[in-house]
């Protein structure tokens, strides 16, 4: 069965500095996976996906996220933090029990500090 | 823009009381899901639909039925609500040809007590 790994809660990081995020998955077949994030009080928007292709993949909000196939990993990553950035982040891989669903991990709580 | 909106933000219900939960969305998606969100646990699927009159069961569907009547409208009905439904409920929605980008609503925070 598909799985996806948050191994962080929370990440703190000061504004200006980089940031990642840290998402490892476990699937049975090629990977697709996800970022989503939820900005408080509101529902998840969509910020990038790998399907195929190059392992560095480009998102909305200036985000990216590198897909590392021997490390079973799509870590999320900044250059440079902004305070606006807070919010709640979930790594998502493609449910291949039910073709069009996911499977989400847990959540990571970014706090991005002034 | 895609917009999927949810009847309420806000619910507090009593044990045992029959619950509906309503979803339309505006963009004549054919796919429309209900995720229940949890601390700690993510996202979890309960019920989807593809077309019209049309479910599928997801991960969690115990005490959970839903309905689609029409193509905007997805419904959730816990028919008689516990405390252990007390949760944060999601609907989303995405086209066939791009059932990865999905759209969400803002979410109803259902107490039940």
């Amino acid at each position: 069965a598909q799985s996806v790994a948050q191994p962080e809660d929370q990440v703190n990081v000061a504004e200006g500095n980089p940031l990642t995020v840290k998402c490892t998955y476990s699937v049975s077949g090629n990977p697709y996976l996800f970022w989503y994030v939820q900005y408080p009080n509101r529902g998840l928007q969509f910020l990038l996906k790998y399907i195929t292709g190059d392992n560095l993949v480009k998102g909305s909000y200036g985000f990216e996220a590198e897909f590392n196939k021997s490390q079973t990993s799509f870590h999320l990553k900044k250059p440079s933090a902004l305070v606006s950035d807070s919010a709640l982040y979930f790594c998502a891989v493609r449910d291949y029990n039910y073709g069009q669903n996911f499977v989400f991990g847990p959540g990571t709580r970014l706090s991005v500090l002034p | 823009d895609v917009k999927v909106t949810q009847s309420s933000r806000y619910l507090v219900k009593r044990t045992g009381e029959k619950v509906f939960l309503e979803c339309v969305q505006d963009m004549d998606h054919e796919n429309m899901f209900w995720y229940r969100q949890d601390p700690g646990l993510g996202l979890r699927l309960i019920y989807f639909s593809y077309d019209v009159k049309m479910k599928e069961k997801g991960d969690i569907p115990e005490g959970y039925s839903v309905s689609r009547e029409k193509k905007e409208r997805f419904s959730l009905i816990l028919e008689s609500a516990s405390t252990n439904q007390t949760s944060m409920y999601l609907c989303a929605s995405s086209l066939a040809g791009q059932p990865y980008e999905q759209y969400f609503g803002p979410g109803t925070r259902l107490t039940v007590t």
